[in-house]
């Protein structure tokens, strides 16, 4: 049983450029969710998706935006990027009515310069 | 605005000693309460959760109490070991929620 995998494991941005991120999800796992986690601070929920279509989202501009595919791997963009972007980005992947909660990736360090 | 309260910011035990570390919230309708533990460069990873059904739950080394009256749950390592040494989280979920609400962090530091 493979965990959750994110990609790329660290980058870094210009202002205003654009950025995806990328994420398998556990396997077995439909449902896929993403956090923006800032230095010295705990996750904040960023969107969730479920069968491909968004399922939730927190508060965030449309200028983050995400997928999911068949395979249930799910990709974050966000457009013009701000230097308050710059954070560790979680993926976390689960599968609902199992009660067995979230499992995260290791996430990817977005730097914004 | 942060639904979970946690404290302390940090905390430094000593070797066998016990860590504590309070969380607090005001949405009734969370009915999950789970820990994570965060090692640097790494996501979080489950460490313990409850249901507001039970009072107490205990893993090993690592108890959570919930108190739900108060709206407060506490995680007690107990035999802290350096290898504990890390970023604690609470959370919470409702029932038909879609998302964890995190606390802001303990970041917890054994001496051996």
């Amino acid at each position: 049983e493979t965990g959750v995998t994110q990609s790329p494991t660290h980058l870094i941005k210009t202002r205003g450029q654009q950025v995806t991120l990328r994420c398998s999800s556990q396997s077995g796992h439909n449902t896929v969710s993403w956090y923006q986690q800032a230095l010295g601070q705990g996750p904040q929920f960023i969107f969730q998706y479920y069968r491909e279509e968004e399922n939730g989202r927190g508060n965030f501009p449309p200028r983050f935006s995400g997928l999911q595919f068949p395979n249930y791997s799910s990709e974050l963009n966000v457009n013009a990027l701000e230097l308050d972007d710059s954070a560790l980005y979680l993926c976390a992947s689960s599968q609902p009515g199992t009660g067995l909660g979230y499992t995260f990736g290791s996430g990817t360090r977005l730097t914004v310069v | 605005q942060q639904q979970v309260k946690q404290s302390p910011q940090s905390l430094i035990v000593q070797k066998g000693g016990i860590s504590i570390i309070n969380c607090a919230y005001e949405n009734t309708a969370f009915d999950y309460f789970p820990w994570y533990q965060q090692f640097p460069g790494k996501g979080p990873a489950l460490l313990i959760a409850i249901r507001p059904d039970v009072s107490e739950k205990k893993e090993g080394r690592f108890t959570i109490s919930f108190n739900k009256s108060a709206k407060q749950f506490s995680l007690h390592i107990m035999d802290s070991q350096p290898g504990d040494s890390a970023t604690y989280f609470c959370a919470a979920e409702g029932f038909d929620d879609y998302k964890l609400s995190f606390g802001a962090g303990t970041t917890v530091t054994v001496r051996a």
